[in-house]
């Protein structure tokens, strides 16, 4: 199974700022790989797929990057709607392993 | 538009079963892959099973591996989940989710969970 590790489980930040998720696959995946949003009580939201490409009516401020082994989720103006847990999946093999997770918190 | 509604969660014990439902009132669930995503309690997201358009493919979590079993009825739009042999760890909300083939097998259609509580 394809383990997938994302670093910082949790970061603390302010409106505004710039806030990158890292996520390493442990074997390559290419561009196998979705970032979903995840909020208390509401379901997920896919943002990325493909490693970089934004879903349809998601905000322009998240981006994503990488591809292989090694991949970025980026916010560049946090807006406070954007505080929320985020995760990676790894869409290239079953079964369709998720990252543990990264808590976005207000500082 | 895939509009997914989950029904069927509860408390059960140990060693119970329950059935799952997810149906999409959208009417295109029997185009979309589908799958089943939980989340424990205070935990992160955990992929279940997934099933292909015509339920050629199937794969489980090795978790759940002969436990549940994941299946489907287009011509119900209606997706399900057969929970057997329940775990106190198996209590989680759990997801149905949706790829609409688009999305480089990203899930882009979600419902909005039903509880699956095991204890004693």
């Amino acid at each position: 199974d394809i383990q997938m590790t994302q670093s910082p489980s949790s970061v603390s930040a302010s409106v505004g700022d710039r806030v990158a998720i890292t996520c390493r696959a442990s074997q390559g995946i290419s561009s196998w790989l979705a970032w979903y949003q995840k909020k208390p009580g509401k379901a997920p939201k896919l943002l990325i797929y493909g490693a970089s490409t934004l879903q349809s009516g998601v905000p322009s401020r998240f981006s994503g990057s990488g591809s292989g082994t090694d991949f970025t989720l980026t916010i560049s103006s946090l807006q406070p709607e954007d505080f929320a847990s985020y995760y990676c999946q790894q869409t290239s093999n079953f079964p369709r392993t998720f990252g543990q997770g990264t808590k976005v918190e207000f500082k | 538009e895939v509009q997914l509604v989950e029904s069927g969660g509860g408390l059960v014990k140990p060693g119970g079963s329950l059935r799952l439902s997810c149906v999409d009132s959208g009417f295109t669930l029997s185009t979309s892959y589908m799958n089943w995503v939980r989340q424990a309690p205070g935990r992160g997201l955990e992929w279940v099973s997934c099933i292909s358009t015509s339920s050629t493919h199937i794969y489980y979590a090795d978790s759940v591996k002969g436990r549940f079993t994941i299946s489907r009825d287009n011509a119900k739009n209606s997706l399900y989940l057969q929970m057997n042999s329940l775990r106190a760890e198996d209590t989680a909300v759990y997801y149905c989710a949706g790829d609409s083939g688009s999305t480089d097998y990203g899930m882009d259609a979600w419902g909005q969970g039903t509880t699956v509580t095991v204890s004693s």
